[in-house]
């Protein structure tokens, strides 16, 4: 079955540092990948999402990249402030749909003011 | 709009106690989800309903839990009888079940099992 495996699983940065958290993942059927926020007692919350047709996505801070030859994708929040602060969750979907996700385990970021 | 509504959202029961959690997805979501998160890990699904047909229950540990999605809409999930192992978050999640819908997730119920 799909594994999805996350790094680093904390992180800590300066504010107004750059930050990247990577993903991997093993299905090659795998053709969306969001990435989801989980403040501390939240709810997840998806942020950013792309789909393998793909290379880029950007959103203001936070842009996504993958790359499907190597089966990675990253996220990288740019300009962090101290609200960055949380637990972000990568995910691959499974079976070639999107309804089915695998999460990774997921990276604590902490931005110190 | 209100979002996924969970309750309870936190629960502390002895072991082989029963427990239930209810979730009311967003109106009009026809796929609902019921994942497991562990501490310090990512959610894993349990159990996905496509209106109320349970379309994938492969994860969900049927000597002890089961889940219902009567009429579609509202869904229960129960455990019977807890162990200390089940100790977690359960998250509700619902979307609109189309090809890379965003899952909206509840606040979770925080279950403790003494």
């Amino acid at each position: 079955g799909e594994n999805v495996e996350q790094h680093p699983s904390t992180l800590s940065v300066q504010e107004g540092d750059s930050a990247v958290i990577k993903c991997t993942y093993s299905d090659s059927a795998s053709n969306y990948f969001p990435w989801y926020k989980q403040e501390l007692g939240k709810r997840p919350q998806l942020i950013i999402d792309i789909r393998s047709n793909v290379g880029e996505k950007k959103d203001q801070r936070i842009a996504v990249t993958l790359n499907k030859t190597a089966k990675h994708f990253s996220l990288h929040i740019t300009e962090t402030q101290p609200e960055d602060s949380a637990v972000y969750f990568c995910a691959a979907s499974i079976q070639g749909g999107s309804e089915k996700l695998v999460f990774g385990k997921g990276t604590k970021l902490t931005v110190n003011p | 709009e209100a979002g996924v509504v969970q309750s309870p959202r936190y629960k502390i029961i002895e072991k082989k106690q029963p427990v239930a959690f209810w979730c009311n997805p967003i109106s009009g979501h026809n796929t609902l989800y019921w994942y497991l998160q562990n501490l310090g890990q990512g959610p894993e699904l349990l159990i996905r309903y496509e209106n109320e047909e349970a379309v994938d229950d492969s994860q969900l540990p049927k000597d002890r839990f089961s889940a219902e999605r009567l009429k579609g809409v509202d869904s229960t999930l129960k455990i019977q009888p807890a162990e200390l192992g089940d100790s977690a978050v359960y998250l509700c999640a619902s979307s609109t079940g189309t090809s890379g819908g965003e899952l909206f997730f509840g606040e979770g119920s925080r279950l403790t099992v003494l």
